[in-house]
Formats: structure tokens, sequence, C-alpha cells
């Protein structure tokens, strides 16, 4: 499985925006980045995912670099709601009844400073 | 929120004692898995499921087996629980195999 480096912790100021690295250079050209995040005490949840271009949704973007070899994870205001566990996953495309993969490996501890 | 609920929500039990936890989903989701979380080692897939009946394994299954006799329930069960089996333990579902992983509360196990 391809793997993902990840800072193993980062530090942000509410209101400020928070860019979160993940380095990938073993991709493969099919595997999904996708990016979860896991709130104290409760179980992960799917923040966004990306191929190639840059992606947007209520909760973050998603930057890809142009040769995909890393990511960004861009939130544009922290909150105190925030502070979390980052995961940054490559993901397989898979067919007929097997499943891409989430590998979840350590992520980043994002704390938000009030 | 997905419709995911894990049921017991803690459970303290003894060396040697089987134990089942249950996942139930009312989101008519196809795939269904178990995970378990560790420090120091992530959210590791136990087992998985890609249908009624349809099982298979993840990385972690020795010690553990899984049943699914209804869409909405994917049932894990400790035949001898043992303490490295400790740990929380998390229900995911996803429509497809590829789609994203909506996970449940969790569920926290000792085994003394």
């Amino acid at each position: 499985d391809a793997k993902t480096t990840q800072p193993n912790s980062m530090e942000s100021n509410e209101e400020e925006p928070v860019h979160l690295p993940c380095n990938h250079s073993t991709i493969s050209g099919t595997d999904y980045i996708h990016w979860y995040r896991q709130l104290p005490s409760q179980g992960p949840e799917y923040v966004i995912h990306g191929l190639t271009s840059n992606v947007n949704n209520r909760m973050a973007s998603l930057a890809i670099a142009e040769d995909r070899k890393s990511s960004t994870l861009i939130l544009h205001r922290a909150t105190l709601r925030d502070a979390a566990v980052y995961y940054c996953i490559l993901r397989a495309n898979a067919g007929g009844t097997s499943y891409g993969k989430l590998t979840f490996g350590q992520g980043t501890i994002l704390t938000v400073h009030p | 929120d997905a419709g995911i609920t894990q049921s017991p929500r803690h459970k303290v039990t003894e060396t040697g004692t089987p134990v089942t936890l249950r996942c139930h989903q009312t989101e008519n989701h196809r795939y269904m898995y178990w995970y378990r979380q560790d420090p120091g080692h992530g959210l590791r897939l136990i087992h998985y499921s890609y249908g009624v009946k349809d099982t298979d394994k993840g990385e972690v299954s020795d010690g553990y087996s899984v049943s699914r006799s209804k869409t909405e329930d994917f049932l894990l069960t400790l035949e001898s629980a043992t303490s490295s089996q400790t740990s929380v333990y998390f229900c995911a579902i996803s429509l497809t195999g590829t789609d994203t992983q909506y996970f449940g509360p969790g569920t926290r196990l000792t085994v003394l």
C-alpha cells in the first residue's frame, strides 16, 4: 500500500486558516486522496477527497500538487470544534465485491487555541 | 449524521468469555466494516461485509468472527476474549466499496 507522511502535530489559532500537509510520493495513478478526521471520543468523520484537481466542500478545501506526490488540507477559518486528529489516506479504486481499503496512519493532531 | 448505532457502548468482561458487539444501520448501505483502534496502531480493519451473508477478513481478523444475516445488522464476535482484544471498536458503513465510509460512535471493550 502506498504510504502517507504527515506531521505529528500542528497548532493554530481560532479564526485563522490551517494548512495540513501530506506527502505521498509513492501514490499510484488510480489512488484517491482521502481526508478523515477524528474528534475526541468519536468515530472518524469524512472530510474530503480528490484525485487530481483541487476540491472544495463546506468543510474544507483540498489542494493537490501537480505531480500528486503531496496534498494539503485547508481549513479556511479554524474553530475550536476543528480540534481533532486529521488522517490523510490513499485509497485505491476497487471493483466487484472488493473495497477501496482505508489505511489509517497516525495522522496529525490539530490543536486550536482560542 | 448517518444512522449507525453500536451496542453496547461500553463493556467490561473477563478473559475467556464470549463477547458479541452489534452494529445497526438505518441507511440500507451494502458495505459494513469493523475496525479496532489502539494507541500507536491507528484504526485497523478486522472484517468487512459486502452484502447479507457475504463477509471477508481484514488485516487483524484472528480471534474474531462476524455475521450478517440482515442488511442492517453486522455482528462482531470474540469467541473467547483475551486481554489483547481490549480496544475501542468502530463500525462503519458505505454504499459501495469505494464510497465514503461513515463511522459509528464506537464501543469501548475492556477484557480483564
